[in-house]
């Protein structure tokens, strides 16, 4: 069965701080991977995409990276900020399960000034 | 470009009532899938539609759920006789292609429409 988690569900820093949220799925025979933030009671923003050829990408102050391997990806947020508090989620595509992507149940960050 | 479009945001419905949630994809987008996030949870995929066909529907409740996505006119998900478990967030995503290759047709995701169940 195809799966995605996330530990840890919630995470609270210090603003300034690097953290990183991680990502686990069951079948390594990913074909992409996302990570999307969600505010609350908005939508879901993607952040990054990271194709199964690829090891990591990067957008600002994040980067996200692929161990397909070990059925991992990590996500770093660097120098945190308030603004960067949300709900962090990633999802999972697999060519077996066509067009539509597996969800983890996300990570809640809080970053307080 | 206004992005994925739903509509209402909020719907409050009585158990028994119809709720008809509408999504309008972005422009150029020919592909939509509809998730669902119950409280508490991660979001779930339902359905995938293409113009005038459904092309996976397998995370779709067996009764009172059905999608729709007409030539013309936004994609439908109607949910008959609702009951206090259907409350939850729904959420709508286009893409230009059926497949994400790329970082140029990702998924965009719609606001979300919030069904209550009262």
């Amino acid at each position: 069965k195809q799966e995605v988690t996330q530990i840890p569900a919630a995470l609270s820093v210090p603003e300034g701080e690097n953290l990183v949220l991680n990502c686990s799925f069951t079948d390594s025979a990913i074909y992409n991977l996302q990570w999307f933030r969600q505010d609350p009671g908005k939508g879901l923003t993607s952040l990054l995409l990271i194709q199964s050829s690829q090891r990591e990408q990067t957008s600002g102050r994040l980067n996200a990276s692929l161990d397909k391997s070990s059925g991992r990806s990590t996500l770093y947020i660097a120098a945190s900020q308030p603004g960067d508090s949300a709900t962090y989620l990633c999802a999972a595509g697999w060519e077996t399960s066509g067009s539509r992507l597996t969800f983890g149940e996300g990570t809640q960050l809080t970053v307080n000034p | 470009n206004a992005g994925v479009m739903q509509n209402p945001r909020h719907l409050v419905r009585r158990r028994g009532q119809e709720a008809r949630l509408r999504c309008s994809p972005m422009k150029g987008h020919s592909h939509v899938y509809w998730y669902r996030q119950l409280p508490e949870e991660g979001l779930k995929f339902m359905v995938y539609l293409q113009k005038e066909n459904i092309i996976d529907e397998s995370g779709m409740p067996k009764e009172r759920f059905s999608a729709e996505f007409p030539k013309e006119g936004p994609s439908i998900l109607r949910i008959q006789q609702v009951v206090r478990g259907d409350s939850a967030a729904y959420f709508c995503a286009s893409s230009n292609t059926g497949v994400i290759t790329s970082g140029a047709n990702v998924l965009t995701f719609g606001a979300g429409s919030r069904l209550t169940v009262l």
